[in-house]
């Protein structure tokens, strides 16, 4: 089976440029997570899907960050303008939905922002 | 909404030696997860945790819950150098939910 693909791996930006991720989940997985990690930091979530629908946002920035997952399957983040404190890995994951509701995790972005 | 707290945060321990890693959370949880990270890559499914006295092994690391605590351990048994990575406890933000908290990780180091 399959892993969480993301891409692209690295990304280096200069502040106030704008930058998208991509995400495929594993197949059949209904669940797609957003999660920012600062180095030396636990992830933080940013946005939750299920299916097409946004479940949980309230972490994520909305006035610079944008997330969609149009048909229920590959999803995008967007971030415009990046800030210098945007600097992270972006970790994707995704779940089935059912217990015990295991969450696995893509390769991440890592992004640079100069 | 949950917070998960772990300590130590760091730690340097000898091969064949023994410890645990603390993980405490601030409310109720139906669930308690434990993840491995290398540096510069993604995270790696240890245990799920299901319920109150639930013991998980694998090789040398060993996971309990207690949920009446709020408290999950990652038992370490004669630790090896390949074990060296930073260790993630997280839980549901909110009890039957989905999406997780982390803890801020516990970097752990074997030394020969």
């Amino acid at each position: 089976e399959a892993g969480v693909a993301q891409s692209p791996r690295y990304k280096i930006i200069e502040k106030r440029q704008s930058v998208a991720f991509w995400c495929n989940p594993i197949s059949g997985h209904a669940t797609l997570y957003w999660y920012q990690q600062i180095l030396g930091q636990g992830p933080k979530l940013l946005i939750q899907f299920q299916n097409n629908g946004v479940v949980d946002d309230s972490q994520l920035p909305k006035d610079r960050f944008s997330a969609e997952r149009l048909k229920g399957v590959d999803s995008t983040l967007k971030i415009q303008p990046a800030k210098l404190e945007d600097s992270a890995v972006y970790l994707c994951a995704s779940s089935s939905g059912t217990q015990p509701y295991e969450q696995y995790f893509g390769p991440g972005t890592r992004l640079t922002v100069t | 909404e949950l917070k998960v707290e772990q300590n130590p945060l760091f730690l340097s321990m000898q091969e064949g030696k023994n410890y645990t890693i603390y993980c405490n959370y601030s409310t109720t949880s139906d669930r308690l997860y434990w993840y491995r990270q290398d540096p510069g890559k993604s995270l790696e499914s240890l245990f799920v945790l299901l319920s109150n006295g639930a013991v998980k092994q694998e090789g040398r690391l060993m996971a309990s819950l207690d949920t009446k605590a709020r408290l999950s351990t990652l038992h370490i048994t004669a630790a090896v150098h390949d074990l060296s990575a930073t260790y993630f406890c997280a839980a549901p933000k909110r009890i039957y939910g989905y999406a997780l908290n982390f803890g801020k990780g516990t970097s752990l180091l074997v030394t020969p």
